[in-house]
């Protein structure tokens, strides 16, 4: 079946540097990434969609500039959380899917911890 | 707006017992339709989805969905729970517009505890 891996699967850093999380399709051809977050105890919101070789399109409220995303390759999409802050302390799941399919594969998530 | 519901926050059933989440929906058009499951820190898990076609979707680890027109549901059931069912199940519904790369609308969520 469809994988997808995520790495790193928990960072630890600290306020004011930069994060960068790799999402990989490793067996399929992603067209299209996403990338989500999930607070505790609570359900996934959609931060932002991107397809390959373009820019992302982010949902309301997400900052662009602070939630950096590049999908440079099929199999690749990175997103980096700069000038971290404590509030940005979150579970980050990416998902992709093919050209051909409506169904999503996960990640197995990012916990991001930042002191 | 495509959104789903999920109206309990938790189901509790006893091993070897029937167990129903629910799920309902609200869309414009016609709804692509999934449930997925969570284990702890983990992500997640594709059980089943409905496109199009027969009302009663079999899915991964023996689940099932059927899908309600007139109810606008998708409840997520299994005959006989497993201790290893326990675990967030949500509910999600696709965005239809190709635009939005099919982008899913999750339900909150509903944990599932089995006890034996």
């Amino acid at each position: 079946g469809a994988v997808v891996s995520q790495h790193p699967s928990r960072v630890i850093c600290k306020s004011g540097t930069s994060v960068k999380i790799e999402c990989r399709s490793l067996d399929f051809q992603a067209t299209t990434m996403f990338w989500y977050r999930q607070f505790p105890k609570q359900s996934l919101m959609l931060m932002a969609t991107s397809n390959e070789g373009s820019k992302a399109t982010y949902e309301q409220g997400v900052e662009k500039d602070k939630f950096l995303i590049n999908h440079a390759s099929l199999t690749l999409s990175t997103l980096t959380v700069t000038s971290a802050h404590p509030e940005d302390s979150s579970f980050y799941i990416c998902s992709a899917r093919s050209g051909t399919d409506y169904e999503q594969y996960f990640g197995p998530g990012t916990r991001l911890t930042v002191t | 707006a495509q959104s789903v519901a999920q109206p309990e926050d938790q189901v509790n059933v006893a091993e070897g017992n029937p167990l129903t989440v629910k799920c309902t929906y609200s869309v414009s058009g016609n709804p692509y339709l999934f449930w997925y499951v969570q284990y702890p820190n983990r992500g997640l898990q594709f059980l089943l989805k409905y496109i199009t076609g027969d009302n009663l979707v079999k899915g991964s680890y023996g689940f099932e969905a059927e899908f309600n027109k007139s109810q606008t549901s998708f409840h997520l059931k299994k005959p006989s729970a497993l201790v290893s069912d326990s675990a967030l199940y949500f509910c999600a519904v696709s965005q239809t517009s190709s635009n939005s790369g099919y982008a899913l609308n999750f339900g909150k969520g509903t944990s599932l505890l089995v006890t034996p």
